[in-house]
């Protein structure tokens, strides 16, 4: 079975500081990887994935992630933080060799708030 | 513009009183699944559709029901609400990764992110 583990629940980051959130995953195969942002009061947008190719991929808002198959990783960073990036990041993974739902459906890690302090 | 719309975006009800979800979806896709968020879990899928008239239960199913009698909607159906279905619920739909025909998978095909609804904050007293 498939699994995602954010190990942080919160991150606090001054603004204008490099942030990274972190994310492992657990998958038989190779991983399809998504990070997903959720602002308050909001629904979940995607940010970026990770499907085959560059290990580094870049996303909205200035995110990025990269993909580390040895580690199993796909942490999300960003350069310079930004107050209004403050919310909360969710790492998905769906396995793409397994059938029917399984296939399709994506695990969440727990989520991790990120805080941006001015 | 291509987006996924819950309604309500908020309900509070009673113990044992049916209540419906909906949700709609505008981009054509097969693939539709009803989550929810409680605090330190992430996200549980509760059920999901591979395409009209075919349904199955996620992780989480218990005291949910849905349908899909179309393809762009997929409601999801609290026959007798408890208070433990206090929870954010999201709908996301996506096109379908895997393929399957009469049992035999097709090539396994692109890989699109899920789109979300914008959530229904659910309180059940």
């Amino acid at each position: 079975a498939q699994s995602v583990a954010q190990p942080e629940d919160q991150v606090n980051v001054a603004e204008g500081n490099p942030l990274t959130v972190k994310c492992t995953y657990s998958v038989s195969g190779n991983p399809y990887l998504f990070w997903y942002v959720q602002y308050p009061n909001r629904g979940l947008q995607f940010l970026l994935k990770y499907i085959t190719g560059d290990n580094l991929v870049k996303g909205s808002y200035g995110f990025e992630a990269e993909f580390n198959k040895s580690q199993t990783s796909f942490h999300l960073k960003k350069p310079s933080a930004l107050v209004s990036d403050s919310a909360l990041y969710f790492c998905a993974v769906r396995d793409p060799r397994n059938w029917g739902n399984a296939g399709n459906m994506l695990t969440f890690g727990g989520g991790t708030r990120l805080m941006v302090k001015p | 513009e291509a987006q996924v719309t819950q309604n309500p975006r908020y309900l509070i009800t009673v113990t044992g009183k049916k209540l419906t979800v909906t949700c709609s979806q505008n981009m054509n896709h097969e693939y539709m699944s009803w989550y929810r968020q409680d605090p330190g879990l992430g996200l549980r899928q509760i059920y999901y559709s591979m395409n009209v008239e075919v349904t199955d239960k996620g992780d989480v199913p218990e005291g949910y029901k849905v349908s899909r009698k179309e393809k762009r909607n997929f409601p999801l159906i609290l026959e007798s609400p408890s208070p433990n279905q206090t929870s954010l619920y999201f709908c996301a739909s996506s096109l379908t990764a895997i393929r399957t025909w009469e049992g035999r998978a097709v090539r396994p095909g692109r890989s699109t992110e899920a789109f979300f609804g914008q959530g229904t904050r659910l309180t059940v007293v």
